[in-house]
C-alpha cells in the first residue's frame, strides 16, 4: 500500500486565512519528507522538505511540521492567496533513497 | 536556466499504437526518474535510469513499455500497443546526483482512443 496518504481530498478558505493540510505516513523508517504543489497542468514544484530530525522548518509563508510518534506532518501556509490554489502532495522515500511515494493529494481551493 | 523538459505536452494515439515520451533533464543532472499519474491520484514511480542503465524499473510494467536514458540524447519512455487504460500524465523528474530533490518536467498527457 501506500506509505504516504492525507486526511482531506479538499480544503476551501478565504484569501488571507491561514491554511492546514495534512498528511499521515506509513513507514516508520522513512527520515525525509518532501512536500509538492501542483497546479492545473503541471508538474510538482517543491515547496519544503524536512528531514526526521526536526520537527518544524520554516521557509516563505510556508511551515511543515512533522510529529514522529504518530506518524504525520502538516503543511501550514501563511496568509493564502489565490496563486496558493492547487493540489498539495506529501511524499517521502520508504524503503529506498529515490523512489519517491506521493499520497492522493489535497486540492486548495483560495476564495478571494 | 532551463528545467525538465519534456514533449509532447499532449499525445493521442489509438489503441494498438506506439507512444514515444521524451525527457531531456536538466543540464547537469545526471539521473532520471518517470512517474505516472492517474486523474485524482498521486504519482506513481515507475522507473529510475542513469546515463545508459536502468538502475530500478520495479514500477514499470513489464509488459508494453520499455524506458531508455542514451549516452546522447532525451529519456525515452515507450508504450507498444496502447490501451485505454495507459491513459495518463507521464511526469519525469531528474536530478544532479542520487535522490532527494527530484525536479519535475510538465508531463506528457497521453490519451488513447
Amino acid at each position: 500500500g501506500e506509505s504516504v496518504g492525507l486526511h482531506l481530498p479538499t480544503l476551501s478558505v478565504q484569501e488571507g486565512d491561514n491554511s492546514i493540510i495534512n498528511c499521515a505516513y506509513s513507514n516508520s523508517a522513512s527520515d525525509y519528507f518532501i512536500w509538492y504543489k501542483q497546479e492545473s497542468g503541471k508538474g510538482p514544484q517543491f515547496i519544503i522538505d524536512i528531514r526526521s530530525n526536526m520537527d518544524k522548518r520554516q521557509g516563505q509563508r510556508v511551515t511543515v511540521l512533522l510529529n514522529k510518534t504518530v506518524k504525520h506532518l502538516s503543511l501550514q501556509i501563511a496568509a493564502t492567496q489565490p496563486g496558493d490554489s492547487a493540489v498539495y502532495f506529501c511524499a517521502d522515500f520508504p524503503g529506498s533513497n529515490y523512489k519517491l511515494t506521493f499520497g492522493k493529494g489535497t486540492l486548495l481551493t483560495v476564495n478571494p | 536556466n532551463a528545467g525538465v523538459m519534456q514533449n509532447p505536452r499532449h499525445l493521442v494515439r489509438r489503441r494498438g499504437q506506439e507512444a514515444r515520451l521524451r525527457c531531456s533533464p536538466m543540464k547537469g543532472h545526471s539521473h532520471v526518474y518517470w512517474y505516472r499519474q492517474l486523474p485524482e491520484e498521486g504519482l506513481k514511480f515507475m522507473v529510475y535510469l542513469q546515463k545508459e542503465n536502468i538502475i530500478d524499473e520495479s514500477g514499470m510494467p513489464k509488459e508494453r513499455f520499455s524506458a531508455e536514458f542514451p549516452k546522447e540524447g532525451p529519456s525515452i519512455l515507450r508504450i507498444q500497443q496502447v490501451v485505454r487504460g495507459d491513459s495518463a500524465a507521464y511526469f519525469c523528474a531528474s536530478s544532479p546526483a542520487t535522490v532527494e530533490e527530484q525536479f519535475f518536467g510538465p508531463g506528457t498527457r497521453l490519451t488513447v482512443l
